[in-house]
């Protein structure tokens, strides 16, 4: 079992519909867990981080973690074309300690058609 | 303004070069990695440094070199001993310390070897 599982999609949602992204880890001990979206060409950029059970919201952003069941999601509300991009989850990996590395996983491809 | 410069943003190399990629922070961040991206991959760890004049191997660090002799500075040297170094770079920075393992990004070197 790959450490961070993500499915690669493309998911493909209207605009204005909820896109529900999700991303499963093998590491029960992780305690930090981070979604980037990365444009086509572009880089990685942190979105949302998320440290405790439950749910994080940020503007039209939610991240939800799940540490039972070893998941983590991320919603996205009203979603726009704009919003169309990869978005990779990240987790530390197994003993990785206080190195400050991160697993990401494959990503997930988001298309919002207008 | 704080961030993460990558030079170049374009790089050609022939073969049996070794060629050096750039990468600068002033976020006065401890630790700093370099990725790889390969189309339609994750991101791949080369090699990582979480204190100047230290480094170690990240997951596929053979064929690459790294050297951090200012906190700010951590530049990535492809050598000729790696087969397939066509690929997306990037280099990322993080505070130090195991409940910040947030890493921000730069714009990337895209290296093609011709």
């Amino acid at each position: 079992q790959k450490e961070v599982e993500q499915n690669s999609g493309p998911l493909s949602v209207p605009e204005g519909a909820i896109a529900s992204l999700n991303c499963t880890y093998s590491d029960r001990v992780s305690q930090s867990f981070f979604w980037y979206r990365q444009y086509s060409g572009k880089s990685p950029e942190l979105i949302m981080s998320i440290y405790s059970n439950g749910d994080k919201e940020d503007g039209r952003f939610t991240a939800q973690l799940n540490k039972a069941s070893q998941y983590v999601s991320l919603l996205i509300r009203d979603s726009q074309p704009s919003d169309s991009a990869t978005y990779l989850c990240a987790v530390p990996p197994v003993g990785s300690g206080n190195t400050g590395k991160l697993i990401f996983g494959q990503g997930t491809t988001l298309q919002v058609k207008p | 303004d704080g961030g993460i410069t990558q030079s170049p943003k374009y790089l050609f190399r022939k073969e049996g070069q070794n060629v050096t990629l750039s990468c600068e922070q002033n976020l006065n961040h401890d630790a700093m990695y370099w990725y790889r991206q390969d189309p339609g991959q994750g991101l791949r760890l080369i090699y990582y440094s979480q204190i100047v004049n230290d480094f170690q191997k990240g997951d596929i660090a053979e064929g690459y070199s790294v050297s951090r002799e200012k906190k700010e500075s951590f530049p990535l040297t492809v050598t000729s001993a790696q087969k397939n170094p066509t690929a997306f770079y990037l280099c990322a920075s993080s505070r130090q310390g195991a409940s910040y393992n947030e890493q921000f990004f730069g714009p990337g070197t895209r290296l093609t070897v011709l």
